[in-house]
């Protein structure tokens, strides 16, 4: 039982790339999320889904966009990265959005250069 | 006003202290309550939730809730250097989550 996985670990950008990251969970969870992590701003909701089909934007979802292409795996994508964008993103799952401890992944850092 | 405020720290203390990481929060709206611990280079993982006011333990850890202070506290007893990380809290209600931008503990040997 692996829970939540996120790949890559670390990956390095230029300005105007784009790249995908991946999360999947095997707790057969209803509910996803992709959070940004910055120094004193804490964890902040970009996307999230809270079932398979379902995506909805959170506080900061400008310059990324999400599919939840299945029950398990849950992907962001930056189309054009900014270096505004370097950050560590982590994705999560819950059994339900309402309420539902949250679990986390190991997290993706991302700088753009 | 942020919806969420906890102080920053860094704090620091010598191992067996007890130490206080607290949380004020804006809407009177938030229903649960939760706490996260992050160690460096982790994400967080869950070490305290509930619904209601009142206090609620789980070993060496009590979380603390006042709604009509709109206040959460999470106490940890006997501080041990393994407690050293950074300690988020969580409010929410419905979809919608809010952390704290954490609370940097470091406990001392």
């Amino acid at each position: 039982n692996a829970g939540v996985t996120q790949t890559p670990k670390f990956q390095v950008l230029k300005t105007g790339q784009s790249m995908t990251l991946q999360c999947a969970q095997d707790m057969n969870h209803n509910s996803m999320y992709w959070y940004r992590q910055d120094p004193g701003m804490g964890l902040r909701l970009i996307y999230y889904s809270a079932s398979e089909g379902t995506t909805d934007k959170g506080e900061v979802p400008n310059g990324y966009n999400v599919s939840r292409l299945n029950k398990r795996e849950f992907s962001l994508r930056l189309e054009s990265a900014a270096p505004s964008q370097t950050s560590v993103y982590f994705c999560a799952s819950s059994s339900s959005g309402g309420g539902g401890t949250q679990y986390f992944g190991p997290g993706t850092r991302l700088l753009v250069l | 006003q942020k919806e969420v405020e906890q102080d920053p720290g860094p704090l620091s203390v010598p191992e067996g202290a007890i130490v206080s990481l607290n949380c004020t929060y804006s809407n009177s709206a938030f229903q649960y309550f939760m706490w996260y611990r992050q160690y460096s280079r982790k994400g967080p993982e869950l070490l305290m939730y509930t619904y209601s006011s009142g206090n609620k333990e789980d070993g060496r850890f009590t979380a603390q809730v006042d709604k009509s202070s709109k206040y959460i506290s999470l106490f940890i007893r006997d501080s041990q250097p393994s407690d050293s990380a950074t300690y988020l809290c969580a409010i929410g209600y419905g979809q919608n989550f809010v952390f704290g931008p954490g609370t940097r503990l470091s406990v001392l040997p």
